[in-house]
């Protein structure tokens, strides 16, 4: 199985700070047919679903905020927060589609300093 | 509007069976993969499987094959979870989702609790 490996695990940070969170996996999710990274992120709120924020490492879903930036390429991510709002206080997941089964990171928790 | 809408949790006895639904709408539930994950209390989300638009084929992660089976009823939009010889462990929240290049799609949870 491929891990990921995300950190920190929490972070406090307060509004208008740019946030980074770090997702690693154990092999490169680059296929190189496409070129395209299998690596998603989600938010998740307490009490609610997760929510996709970004597919293909980099694409952001509709409606989600330009402040959410993801970058990176065949085992290294990034999520960055330019510039952290109140509602963005949630828990971060990486997850990898390259090859199943799928697999998550840990999250990265995000909280109010 | 999309929904996926999850049932069949609750209470179950260690060792028992239980299967859960996911009944989906606002969009064409036979055009695209569909899986299963968990949350455990407190905990990070877990892959269990997912399963082909027609049915035919499945993934699991290894630690959920032979335990839990994943189906689907095209005619009732309707995706289902096994889960049998359940476990404390197996105590979780279970999503289903839409198994997109990612999920853009998740119900709101049903939780199951294995408990004596």
């Amino acid at each position: 199985d491929i891990v990921m490996t995300q950190t920190p695990s929490s972070q406090a940070v307060s509004a208008g700070e740019k946030v980074t969170m770090s997702c690693k996996s154990s092999q490169s999710l680059l296929y190189s047919e496409n070129k395209k990274n299998y690596l998603a992120w989600y938010q998740q709120k307490p009490g609610q679903s997760p929510k996709l924020l970004i597919s293909w490492a980099s694409t952001r879903e509709s409606g989600v905020p330009d402040r959410f930036i993801g970058s990176g390429s065949g085992t290294d991510f990034t999520l960055t927060i330019s510039s952290v709002q109140a509602e963005d206080l949630a828990v971060y997941y990486c997850e990898q589609y390259y090859d199943t089964p799928y697999t998550f990171g840990a999250g990265t928790k995000l909280e109010l300093k | 509007e999309v929904k996926l809408v999850e049932s069949g949790g609750g209470l179950v006895l260690p060792g028992a069976s239980l299967k859960l639904s996911c009944i989906v709408s606002g969009f064409t539930f036979s055009d695209y993969w569909m899986r299963w994950v968990r949350q455990a209390p407190g905990k990070g989300l877990e892959f269990i499987g997912e399963i082909k638009p027609d049915g035919s084929k499945t993934n699991y992660a290894p630690s959920m094959k032979g335990r839990f089976t994943i189906s689907r009823d095209n005619a009732k939009n309707t995706l289902y979870l096994q889960m049998s010889s359940v476990r404390s462990e197996d105590t979780a929240t279970y999503y289903c989702a839409r198994s997109d290049y990612g999920s853009p799609y998740w119900g709101q949870g049903v939780m199951v609790t294995v408990s004596s």
